[in-house]
């Protein structure tokens, strides 16, 4: 398997244009997750899916993020518009529900860089 | 979440042995994991434990978990320079959901 798949691995953008990350999880995960890394603040659960179902969303910092899973083999975490402090590396990962020590399998990442 | 607790920064000398520590605060923890990032990299686990083990070994790894003070610990034996990484502990426990907690993350610099 590919592992899970994120595009783009780098994205700059300015202040208020829309962005959208795309994450592919691994074939047959039933898990989804986006998380976001900065510095100050480390690595944050921004949202999680089951079955393409928003679980909990409570990590979203605002209402300019908004995440869908149309299916279950893509993921979008959309920002719109776009500010300078949601710079960051954001992790997709996924996972499945019968592994018995519940890993997570982690994308290589999106570095978010808004000028 | 809880809070999950590491200390940011961790120097050795290549062939010393390192010790990352972390605690917690969810008595819940079920699983207590190591993930590992290299530069450039996403988060790739290390190592677990379960929270009915003491102790876990795998070749240089060796986990300590002591649950009465909410204390896990990473050590590597000789460490090397491709050890050098950042290190994140992360929980499962009952009042998570299905997410996981994680830590900070400690970097490891190791020098020749």
């Amino acid at each position: 398997d590919a592992g899970v798949i994120q595009s783009p691995r780098h994205e700059v953008t300015e202040m208020g244009q829309e962005v959208t990350l795309r994450c592919k999880p691994i074939s047959g995960h039933d898990y989804l997750f986006w998380y976001r890394q900065t510095m100050m603040r480390g690595l944050e659960l921004l949202i999680y899916f089951n079955n393409n179902v928003p679980i909990d969303d409570s990590g979203m910092p605002e209402d300019r993020f908004s995440a869908k899973m149309p299916n279950a083999s893509f993921s979008t975490l959309k920002i719109q518009p776009s500010e300078p402090r949601d710079s960051a590396v954001y992790f997709c990962a996924s996972s499945f529900w019968g592994r018995p020590y519940n890993e997570q399998f982690f994308g290589p990442g999106t570095r978010l860089t808004v000028l | 979440g809880e809070d999950v607790e590491q200390s940011l920064f961790l120097s050795v000398r290549e062939g010393d042995s390192s010790v990352i520590n972390c605690t917690y605060t969810d008595s819940s923890s079920t699983y207590l994991y190591w993930y590992k990032q290299e530069p450039g990299a996403g988060l790739q686990l290390l190592t677990y434990i379960f929270s009915n083990m003491d102790m876990k070994q795998d070749q240089r790894l060796t986990v300590l978990l002591n649950k009465k003070d909410k204390h896990l610990s990473l050590r590597i034996a000789d460490t090397q320079t491709g050890d050098s990484a950042i290190y994140f502990c992360a929980e499962y426990g009952t009042d998570s959901g299905y997410a996981l907690n994680f830590g900070k993350g400690t970097s490891l610099l190791v020098t020749p």
